[in-house]
């Protein structure tokens, strides 16, 4: 199957700090990108959709000047969480489409920020 | 209320041992369901994909059903492994008219025993 990446696996950061994770995938061209959060025993948040060469489209109540979205190129999204606070502590897991809605999507390893 | 509701909530079984979760949803416009497994602390791994006309799909020990007229799946583990340990979400998707929407189960944790 599809393989998508994501780096850093886990990062730890001083509050106050941005942080920058990428998500890469490998082996075909995305249309779209996703960016999640999930909480300890929680299910999967989708926090914005993002399609390649324009605006990130942002789920309500996720502030768009803090989770800064750039999708550069058909291979390559990045989500920057700007002045992290500890409450930004959680796991963020990215996931990449070939045909949007049908063939379904393909998800990162997820990178476990941690915020202190 | 979510639109994807999973039962059990978590569930003990022994190595060996066959299990049933299931998954109800009110999502519409229905395009497809899936399943994935999300062992702790990585990605969700897709197991199967149905659409408004498959009923059984099956990936190894894994079979998956799907009942769009009661809007209700199953995921069957055959013969569980110590590896089996995960938790397992159901996912289904809606089309609308240039967009499509992802509702996310809360998920299921499967812990298998020796």
């Amino acid at each position: 199957g599809a393989v998508v990446s994501q780096h850093p696996s886990r990062v730890i950061c001083k509050s106050g700090t941005s942080v920058k994770i990428e998500c890469r995938s490998l082996d075909f061209q995305a249309t779209t990108m996703f960016w999640y959060r999930q909480f300890p025993k929680q299910s999967l948040m989708l926090m914005a959709t993002s399609n390649e060469g324009s605006k990130a489209t942002y789920e309500q109540g996720v502030e768009k000047d803090k989770f800064l979205i750039n999708h550069a190129s058909l291979t390559l999204s990045t989500l920057t969480v700007t002045s992290a606070h500890p409450e930004d502590s959680s796991f963020y897991i990215c996931s990449a489409s070939l045909l949007r809605g049908a063939a379904g999507e393909f998800f990162g390893p997820g990178t476990r920020l941690t915020v202190l | 209320k979510n639109q994807v509701e999973q039962s059990p909530q978590s569930l003990i079984i022994l190595e060996g041992k066959n299990c049933t979760l299931q998954c109800n949803y009110t999502v519409s416009p229905f395009s497809n369901l899936r399943w994935y497994k999300q062992d702790t602390g990585r990605g969700p791994v897709s197991l199967t994909i149905m659409t408004f006309s498959e009923n059984t799909k099956s990936n190894g020990r894994y079979t998956a059903t799907l009942d769009a007229d009661t809007k209700q799946s199953s995921l069957h583990i055959t013969a569980s492994q110590l590896s089996d340990s995960a938790s397992y979400i159901c996912v289904v998707s809606a089309y609308g008219s240039n967009d499509y929407k992802l509702s996310f189960g809360a998920g299921t944790t499967v812990t298998v025993r020796a």
